[in-house]
């Protein structure tokens, strides 16, 4: 199995910050990665696709980088309602593996 | 616009088999335009991928779960799902269901969820 590595698993940061997120495979996946949004209690939303391409409906204040192994997710102008668990997901090769997630909190 | 729909017992007993069940509404499960998948998350951590289905049938499955998991659709009633067999308390977590969009150049976007269920394995 491809595992996901997110780093860092938390995150404070103040509301208008911009923040950065790292997820990295064990194996080269190409850009076949996804990144997931979830807040306490609801099921994960779709922010990202194809390691960069926006789900219809995101905000442009995400965006999605890298390829191969390394890879990276950028929120800009943080506002009250990004603070929440972001997970990235491979499906480069089944099993589709999740990160662990990194929780982002209010500073 | 589509929405999926979890249902199945809440509390599943050790050694027993979890059914749950996702219906598809606003739109059809048959389009080739779509997989279908259940993704788990046991309280308190991370996200799971357990598998996913074709309206054709085909399936995938995680080779943790594999010797025990059966996900299944049923074109007529717009409804796919999923059996876990030999349950134990490890299986205790929130179950979604999922709809993956295929886009080109073998990318895919998990992009409707369900709300999620809650099963429990316990005596």
């Amino acid at each position: 199995d491809i595992q996901m590595t997110q780093s860092p698993s938390s995150l404070s940061a103040s509301v208008g910050d911009r923040v950065t997120i790292t997820c990295r495979a064990s194996q080269g996946i190409s850009n076949y990665l996804a990144w997931f949004q979830q807040k306490p209690g609801k099921a994960p939303k779709s922010l990202i696709y194809a390691a960069s391409s926006l789900q219809s409906g995101v905000p442009s204040k995400f965006s999605g980088s890298g390829s191969g192994t390394d890879f990276t997710l950028t929120i800009s102008s943080l506002q009250p309602e990004d603070f929440a668990t972001y997970y990235c997901q491979q499906y480069n090769s089944y099993p589709h593996t999740f990160g662990q997630g990194t929780r982002l909190e209010i500073k | 616009q589509l929405q999926l729909q979890e249902s199945g017992p809440g509390l599943v007993k050790p050694s027993e088999t979890l059914s749950l069940t996702c219906t598809v509404s606003g739109g059809s499960i048959s389009s080739s335009s779509y997989y279908w998948g259940w993704i788990r998350q046991p309280p308190g951590k991370g996200l799971e991928w357990i598998g996913s289905i074709y309206y054709s049938g085909s399936t995938y499955y995680n080779p943790s779960l594999k010797s025990r998991v059966t996900i299944s659709v049923d074109t007529s009633k717009n409804q796919f799902s999923l059996k876990l067999s030999s349950v134990t308390a490890a299986d205790t977590a929130v179950y979604y269901c999922a709809r993956i969009t295929i886009f080109g150049g073998g990318h895919y976007g998990m992009d409707v969820w369900g709300q999620g269920t809650t099963v429990t394995v316990s005596s």
